[in-house]
């Protein structure tokens, strides 16, 4: 089976661009999440979605937006990018919302100049 | 408010020699406890996880961590190190009720295994 897969791999953009990432989830998987990993940091939680409720927000701004499409796939929205926001941006899914383990994807690397 | 502290931002060992790798955490209630593994230009790989029973362990690639209520930590150890074992290792904590999927993890150790 195919593990989680993420578009585009690399992106550059310039600040006050908008910007959509895409996460396509493991077959059978429900929920996806979205992290943010600022170089020499750990990942941060950005949204979960389940069963395209959105079932979890961490302190981001507003211009970061989410959305889980019918077929559980997902996409992040940044808009009015500002150079701090450059970071590698992880999907994961999990088959549901309790005691679950995440798989993640590659990621996404934004640059922002 | 959950927390996890790694305090150790590179931990370097001998090939074939023990390593471990230190976690503490802080969350209200019961904790849920991970370690992912990430090599370079990739995502985060699942390790282990914690979440009731045995204290001790076992996970992928012969890893295995130790709960410690008292202590608050969740440290990663393996017997006998690997020069490919060198990787960054991170220790996340999560609740087990109300969390949902939000992780919350460590700043990351880089474990660097030498010949």
């Amino acid at each position: 089976d195919a593990g989680v897969t993420q578009s585009p791999t690399h992106l550059i953009k310039t600040r006050g661009q908008q910007v959509t990432l895409r996460c396509s989830p493991i077959s059978g998987h429900k929920s996806v999440s979205w992290y943010q990993q600022v170089l020499g940091q750990g990942p941060q939680f950005i949204f979960q979605y389940y069963e395209k409720e959105e079932r979890g927000r961490g302190n981001f701004p507003d211009r970061f937006s989410a959305r889980q499409f019918p077929n559980y796939s997902s996409e992040l929205n940044v808009n009015a990018l500002l150079l701090g926001d450059s970071a590698l941006y992880l999907c994961a899914s999990s088959r549901g919302t309790v005691n679950e383990k995440l798989f993640f994807g590659s990621g996404t690397q934004l640059s922002v100049l | 408010a959950q927390s996890v502290a790694q305090p150790e931002d590179q931990v370097n060992v001998a090939e074939g020699n023990p390593l471990t790798v230190k976690c503490t955490y802080s969350v209200s209630g019961n904790p849920y406890l991970f370690w992912y593994v990430q090599y370079p230009n990739r995502g985060l790989q699942f390790l282990l996880k914690y979440i009731t029973g045995d204290n001790l362990v076992k996970g992928s690639y012969g890893f295995e961590a130790e709960f410690n209520k008292s202590q608050t930590s969740f440290h990663l150890k393996k017997p006998s190190a690997l020069v490919s074992d060198s990787a960054l290792y991170f220790c996340a904590v999560r609740r087990i009720t109300g969390g949902g999927n939000k992780l919350t993890f460590g700043t990351g150790t880089q474990l660097k295994v030498e010949l």
